[in-house]
């Protein structure tokens, strides 16, 4: 099974609202990283956290890594159109493998 | 522009049909992977290959192989003992292999007729 779980599977968001999305690990992770991938296209990355309570953003993205590692979340203020499409985080898995989470997708309600 | 093509877009296989789908990349990536992904499922490793002429099996190699004679180069082929081979396919590449970020081609959507 994978290594990473995220929650919820699906988010309905009112444009303008704002949303948080889940990722959680049963073991501590090194690092973690979070993915983008728009309908019909293919996953792109977004941001990598290190740190404990690291917390880092892009625009209206905002990035954290739990103080022990074992979780993370991405919170979208003021969602838009543009927002639209499924997220997935993705933490180490027996090395140098990533072990991608089953992603939250977003759709949003103009 | 450096970036992973992969083709073709679109792919249907028949049954007890072997095809191969092709990954290429110009990022002088050392690092090439193999995904699967299914709807609900998130992307599942497939292979990878961190280093020309080797290659490590992932979490669903059943059904499928790889080669790595070139270091742009990572074709998959979906063999007919793979029973259940209609999904999106996606290759990636990385500088080293290691935890850093992966770069996605489009991906190629298979399906049997």
């Amino acid at each position: 099974g994978q290594q990473v779980m995220q929650i919820p599977q699906y988010q309905h968001v009112q444009e303008g609202e704002d949303f948080t999305t889940y990722c959680n690990s049963s073991t501590t992770l090194s690092n973690i990283q979070w993915y983008k991938q728009r309908p019909g296209g293919h996953p792109v990355f977004l941001i990598q956290l290190v740190k404990s309570g690291e917390v880092k953003k892009q625009k209206r993205l905002t990035f954290q890594f739990g103080e022990a590692k074992k979780n993370s979340s991405l919170h979208i203020t003021a969602t838009q159109t543009t927002d639209v499409g499924t997220y997935f985080c993705a933490g180490p898995k027996r090395g140098y493998k990533l072990s991608f989470g089953a992603g939250t997708t977003v759709t949003v309600r103009a | 522009d450096g970036g992973i093509t992969q083709s073709p877009k679109y792919l249907f296989r028949k049954e007890g049909q072997n095809v191969t789908l092709s990954c290429e990349q110009n990022l002088n990536h050392d690092a090439m992977y193999w995904y699967r992904q299914d709807p609900g499922q998130g992307l599942r490793l497939i292979y990878y290959s961190q280093i020309v002429n080797d290659f490590q099996k992932g979490d669903i190699a059943e059904g499928y192989s790889v080669s790595r004679e070139k270091k742009e180069s990572f074709p998959l082929t979906v063999t007919s003992a793979q029973k259940n081979p209609t999904a999106f396919y996606l290759c990636a590449s990385s500088v080293t292999g290691g935890l850093e970020p992966q770069h996605f081609g489009d991906g190629t959507r298979l399906s049997i007729l």
